[in-house]
């Protein structure tokens, strides 16, 4: 149970255009959902914290307007990185936590490798 | 602030060596939680151990261990026996409470372990 999905899982986009990321909870609703960004060799960045119906809170440093989320419903968010750019070449990685479990608990993601060329 | 530090950024052992990642945090949260992460070369990241504060007691999960130690603020992992498939990075992470319920994970910089056949 509490399984997390991305997709894709792999993205290669030219400089300039927008590319979405789709984070699935498959067997539970979420109460909450987290985005990561990991550079390479680096550790996981939190970038934003979404409720389902809510604006997502980001955190300091990270353009809520290059980087959409949208979280339409409990068990859906995506992340839109828009007009992307080399430096934008990241592993994302998205968690949830599960309506009626521990809070603390985040369940993660496979993860997206963004290509930007 | 709250903070994860993992001092080894690097470790190289001879397989069947014990191996120990060191994690010292820093919160001003008396109710907190501590994870252990393996993240291998695929990039998913897999849940090893949850521990909360009150909870001192040392655990062993086959041939792995962590030592918690709230008096110097560590939760230490040990490795006995190491294998070559153990290879991977190690990453500590905290929670921290942002809301009432809401939680996010502050990850330490992660320690890659080399397991050398």
């Amino acid at each position: 149970g509490a399984v997390v999905s991305q997709h894709p899982s792999r993205v290669i986009c030219k400089s300039g255009t927008s590319v979405k990321i789709e984070c699935r909870s498959l067997d539970f609703q979420a109460t909450t959902m987290f985005w990561y960004r990991q550079f390479p060799k680096q550790s996981l960045m939190l970038m934003a914290t979404s409720n389902e119906g809510s604006k997502a809170t980001y955190e300091q440093g990270v353009e809520k307007d290059k980087f959409l989320i949208n979280h339409a419903s409990l068990t859906l968010s995506t992340l839109t990185v828009t007009s992307a750019h080399p430096e934008d070449s990241s592993f994302y990685i998205c968690s949830a936590t599960q309506i009626g479990a521990d809070s603390y608990e985040q369940y993660f993601g496979p993860g997206t490798r963004l290509t930007v060329t | 602030a709250q903070k994860v530090t993992q001092a080894q950024t690097e470790i190289s052992v001879v397989e069947k060596e014990d191996v120990t990642l060191d994690c010292v945090y820093e919160t001003r949260d008396t109710t907190y939680y501590l994870f252990w992460y393996k993240q291998p070369p695929s990039g998913e990241l897999v849940f090893l151990i949850r521990r909360n504060s009150f909870d001192e007691q040392n655990e062993i999960s086959g041939r792995y261990s962590w030592n918690f130690q709230k008096s110097t603020s560590s939760f230490n992992f040990t490795i006995t026996a190491s294998q070559v498939v153990d290879s991977a990075v190690y990453f500590c992470a905290l929670s921290e409470a942002v809301t009432s319920g809401t939680y996010k994970y502050i990850f330490g910089t992660g320690t890659r372990l080399k397991v050398l056949a």
